[in-house]
């Protein structure tokens, strides 16, 4: 099984600073990685998949990079509706399809 | 646009199983080339993929689960569900099901989610 894990736990910034997510595969998973945003009370939503492309109708603010184990997730000025959790997943090896524990962008 | 719906029983005791149907609007289960999965999420807690079930109607479990876990597709009414037997307390989350895709040139993710169900293993 591949383990995903995500760091910072919690990252407490303000509106308008850029974030940067990062993402960590046990082992490679080459470009087949994706990331979802999830807010309070709400399913999760995809954000970006196989690494970089931005998934339909996601702003230009977010953008994914990385290959093989290593990936971030940017978001490059906060807006307020920004504030969530950002999980990665990975769908190279699976079953079982995994997802990383979460990284929370709260208000500094 | 296609949506996803579960529908199924709030509370489940201990030992029983839990059943959860997915209704689909807007698009057919039989369609090439998705994957009609089930996610959950325990309260306060992170997501975890269940299992999935293919347009062909070919399943793929968690192994996690596998032992209890039974997904099925019912194409003539265009739903797919989950039973999953002997549950316990720790089988308690909010259930989501969700459309993905495994294949190049296709928003590879869960692209299309449920809004979600809560359900609570007591007695």
């Amino acid at each position: 099984e591949v383990v995903l894990t995500q760091s910072p736990a919690t990252l407490s910034l303000s509106p308008g600073e850029g974030a940067t997510l990062s993402c960590r595969a046990s082992q490679t998973v080459y470009s087949y990685l994706a990331w979802y945003q999830q807010k309070p009370g709400q399913a999760p939503r995809l954000l970006i998949y196989d690494a970089s492309n931005r998934a339909t109708g996601i702003p230009t603010r977010f953008s994914g990079s990385g290959s093989g184990t290593d990936f971030t997730l940017t978001i490059s000025s906060l807006e307020p509706e920004d504030f969530a959790v950002y999980y990665c997943q990975q769908r190279y090896a699976w079953p079982p399809l995994t997802f990383g524990g979460g990284t929370k962008v709260e208000i500094k | 646009q296609v949506q996803l719906q579960e529908s199924g029983p709030g509370l489940v005791k201990p030992s029983e199983t839990l059943s959860l149907t997915c209704t689909v609007s807007g698009g057919s289960i039989s369609s090439s080339p998705y994957y009609w999965g089930w996610i959950r999420q325990p309260p306060g807690k992170g997501l975890e993929w269940i299992g999935s079930i293919s347009y062909s109607e070919r399943t793929y479990y968690n192994p996690s689960l596998e032992s209890r876990l039974t997904i099925s597709a019912d194409t003539s009414k265009n739903q797919f569900s989950l039973r999953l037997s002997s549950v316990t307390a720790a089988d308690t989350a909010v259930y989501y099901c969700a459309r993905h895709s495994d294949t190049g040139g296709y928003q590879n993710g869960f692209h299309i989610w449920g809004q979600g169900t809560m359900a609570t293993v007591s007695s």
